[in-house]
């Protein structure tokens, strides 16, 4: 079954320091997501991004953030210059091939960011 | 309360018995969906049900919407051990873009 993967599956790294953070959806998916869950809080939204370009992006995807879809698989999430508070399980999601809004999202394993 | 927020916040049973959790929203929704996840794992969907249906059904799973209370369950029935971890509903809000809101989560304790 086609699922969605993240690496690394673990980031630890200083403040200050800008991370990477990559994904590869579904293989025929059009829709990807970032979202992130800060331990023992709620998963929350952080952009969304079609046909090469964000959607719709919440108040936590600052100037900070960034996405790329560099090619036809990979979907990155960079954060410039991390903080403490960007310490987070990330996970990235990805959803079908239509504009339908009923198709699930599907999400990776996520990666937990660590920032000292 | 927030949108998508689950009750109880924790729930131990017995194995053998049924599992019920809720979860309400405030908003209007296209679809609302239940995922689980495993201490410090990824999200896995389970079932997904959209506004203008009342009940569904994946094995042990059902799931019911009750949009004018909005209001949802699941409920797992003959609950195993394996089923023990975290269960949140996620709400896909109209004309938002097919962003998903979560809720806080149902910490579910299933004990052999």
């Amino acid at each position: 079954e086609p699922e969605v993967t993240q690496t690394p599956s673990h980031q630890v790294t200083q403040m200050g320091q800008e991370v990477i953070l990559r994904c590869v959806p579904i293989s025929n998916h059009l829709y990807f997501y970032w979202y992130r869950q800060i331990l023992g809080q709620k998963v929350e939204f952080l952009v969304s991004f079609y046909n090469n370009e964000i959607s719709e992006k919440s108040e936590i995807f600052d100037d900070q953030f960034s996405v790329e879809r560099p090619d036809g698989s990979n979907f990155t999430l960079k954060i410039r210059s991390t903080k403490l508070e960007d310490s987070a399980m990330y996970f990235c999601a990805s959803r079908g091939t239509s504009a339908s809004s009923t198709d699930t999202q599907y999400f990776g394993p996520g990666t937990r960011l660590t920032v000292l | 309360s927030q949108q998508g927020e689950e009750d109880p916040q924790a729930l131990s049973i017995q194995e053998g018995e049924n599992a019920t959790m809720n979860c309400s929203y405030k908003t209007s929704i296209n679809n609302l969906q239940w995922y689980r996840q495993n201490s410090g794992r990824g999200l896995v969907h389970l079932i997904l049900i959209r506004s203008n249906e009342r009940e569904k059904h994946s094995g042990r799973l059902r799931v019911t919407l009750d949009t004018s209370k909005k209001s949802s369950s699941l409920l797992i029935t003959a609950s195993r051990a394996a089923d023990t971890a975290s269960y949140f509903c996620a709400t896909e809000k109209s004309n938002a873009g097919n962003m998903l809101t979560f809720g806080g989560g149902t910490r579910l304790m299933v004990k052999p």
